[in-house]
């Protein structure tokens, strides 16, 4: 199975809505990172976290990282139609990358 | 600074065939790592390059096979085409490679087996 599953799988939410998409994984970690994708093209890096971190902030993006839990979550504030696309969280463990499935989040104008 | 270029955008291959991707990393990035996606599998590691060496590789067949030259771009060779092989693959690029840096991203070659 997926080292990094995100949840939910999809999202709707209003525009001026606030977005949490949330991340668990199963082993150790050397960072996690969330990735956005707009359909059928590649992925835009977001933000990257540290094991040895707790919270990031990026504009209007929140992520925290809570190592005992193995989880994360992604935080999108005032949401805009424009921040529809699919989201992942990304897991660095032993030189691999591991991606999620992917949450699809839809911002009704 | 120009991002990640990738090269075709999309290919049709017949069963059989072989077909060899190319990528372009940001100019100073060393690291060139390579991912297939599909609807059902999702995102999956190929392989990372750093400094024309390959670091690490993914669970996929010998007939994924990648390089990577001097001037840091990558090509990535798929030999007897299978229909499960159609996919979107992504390159990225990153200063440090993928365990310190963040990833850049091309928009990928959509390789459709027939």
């Amino acid at each position: 199975s997926q080292q990094g599953e995100e949840d939910p799988q999809a999202l709707s939410i209003q525009e001026g809505e606030n977005a949490t998409m949330n991340c668990s994984y199963k082993t150790s970690i050397n960072n996690l990172q969330w990735y956005r994708q707009n359909s059928g093209r590649g992925l835009v890096h977001l933000i990257l976290i540290r094991s040895n971190e707790r919270e990031k902030h990026s504009g209007r993006l929140r992520v925290t990282l809570d190592t005992s839990k193995k989880s994360s979550s992604l935080l999108i504030t005032a949401s805009r139609a424009a921040d529809t696309a699919s989201y992942f969280c990304a897991t660095a463990v032993n030189s691999k990358l591991t991606f999620g499935k992917g949450i699809t989040l839809s911002v009704r104008p | 600074k120009a991002g990640v270029t990738q090269t075709p955008r999309y290919l049709i291959k017949t069963r059989g065939q072989q077909v060899t991707l190319s990528c372009s990393p940001i100019s100073g990035h060393r690291s060139v790592s390579w991912y297939q996606q599909t609807p059902g599998q999702g995102l999956q590691f190929l392989f990372e390059y750093f400094s024309e060496t390959q670091r690490n590789k993914g669970n996929f067949p010998g007939r994924f096979s990648g390089r990577q030259f001097s001037n840091s771009r990558s090509e990535m060779n798929v030999s007897t085409l299978e229909l499960g092989d159609s996919a979107l693959y992504l390159c990225a690029s990153s200063l440090e490679g993928v365990l310190a840096s963040p990833l850049h991203f091309g928009n990928g070659t959509r390789l459709t087996v027939t």
